[in-house]
C-alpha cells in the first residue's frame, strides 16, 4: 500500500512560503500524487495532482523528485484563510478501493 | 454543473431504521466515491464505482449498501448501524486519471 507520511501540524503568518511534504515510500508506477484542502464541516477540496517533476497551478506547486517517494505542497503567500487541514493522497482512480488511503493529514495554521 | 450533491444534509437514525444516503453528479465524470470521516480524521474510502463497476474496501460492514443506478447518481443504504457509524459520509466523483476529486458537502449521519 502506498501509505503516506505527513506532519501533524504546522504554523505561519500571513505572506510566507508555505512547504507540506509527503511521504510516500511505496508509490506504485501508476500512482498519481494529489492534495486536498478541507476545512471544518465540509467536504475536501482538491488543490493540485502530479506525476513527476513539477507542477503549478494558480493556487499552489507541487514538487517531485525523480524517486516520487515523496512530494512537497507549496503555498505562496499564505493568508489567514489557508488555515485548513491539508491531505495528501496517493494512487489512482483504477486503484481499488482499499489502496486509495488519504493521509492522516497536516494542521495549517496561520496567523496574522 | 460543477459540483456533487447529497442530500441529505442531515441524518438521525435509530439502529433499527434503514436509510438512504443520495449522491449525484452531471459533470459526466467516470467514477464516483463514497467516504465516511470521523471528527479529526482523515475520510476513509468505502467504496468506488469506476465506469459503474464496483471496487470494496474490505474492512467495511455489511450494513452499508452502495448502488450505482447509473453513472450519474451513487446511492448509499444503511441498515442496522451502531451509533459508531456517526460520522460525516462524504461523495466524491473523479473525472479522468488519477485521484482529482471533486467533493459534495457530506451527509452528518448521526446513530441513535
Amino acid at each position: 500500500l502506498a501509505k503516506t507520511t505527513q506532519p501533524i501540524s504546522m504554523d505561519s503568518y500571513e505572506g510566507q512560503e508555505v512547504n507540506i511534504t509527503c511521504s510516500h515510500n511505496n508509490i506504485a508506477t501508476n500512482d498519481y500524487i494529489t492534495w486536498y484542502q478541507q476545512f471544518p464541516s465540509q467536504g475536501p477540496r482538491f488543490i493540485i495532482q502530479g506525476y513527476k517533476t513539477k507542477v503549478t497551478n494558480e493556487v499552489a506547486s507541487l514538487f517531485i523528485p525523480a524517486d516520487r517517494k515523496s512530494s512537497t505542497l507549496s503555498l505562496p503567500r499564505v493568508s489567514l484563510s489557508d488555515t485548513a487541514v491539508y491531505y495528501c493522497l496517493v494512487g489512482d482512480m483504477d486503484s481499488s478501493a482499499s489502496k486509495i488511503i488519504f493521509g492522516s493529514g497536516t494542521r495549517l495554521s496561520i496567523r496574522p | 454543473d460543477t459540483e456533487v450533491t447529497q442530500t441529505p444534509k442531515h441524518l438521525v437514525m435509530g439502529m433499527t431504521n434503514k436509510k438512504s444516503l443520495k449522491c449525484e453528479q452531471h459533470m459526466g465524470h467516470r467514477a464516483m466515491y463514497w467516504y465516511k470521516q470521523k471528527a479529526k480524521k482523515p475520510p476513509e474510502l468505502m467504496f468506488v464505482y469506476s465506469y459503474e463497476k464496483l471496487s470494496i474496501n474490505e474492512s467495511v460492514p455489511s450494513r452499508f449498501s452502495p448502488e450505482c443506478p447509473n453513472s450519474s447518481l451513487l446511492n448509499l443504504h444503511l441498515h442496522a448501524l451502531q451509533p459508531e457509524d456517526s460520522a460525516l459520509y462524504l461523495c466524491a466523483s473523479s473525472p479522468g486519471e488519477g485521484l482529482e476529486q471533486f467533493f459534495g458537502p457530506g451527509t452528518r449521519l448521526t446513530v441513535l
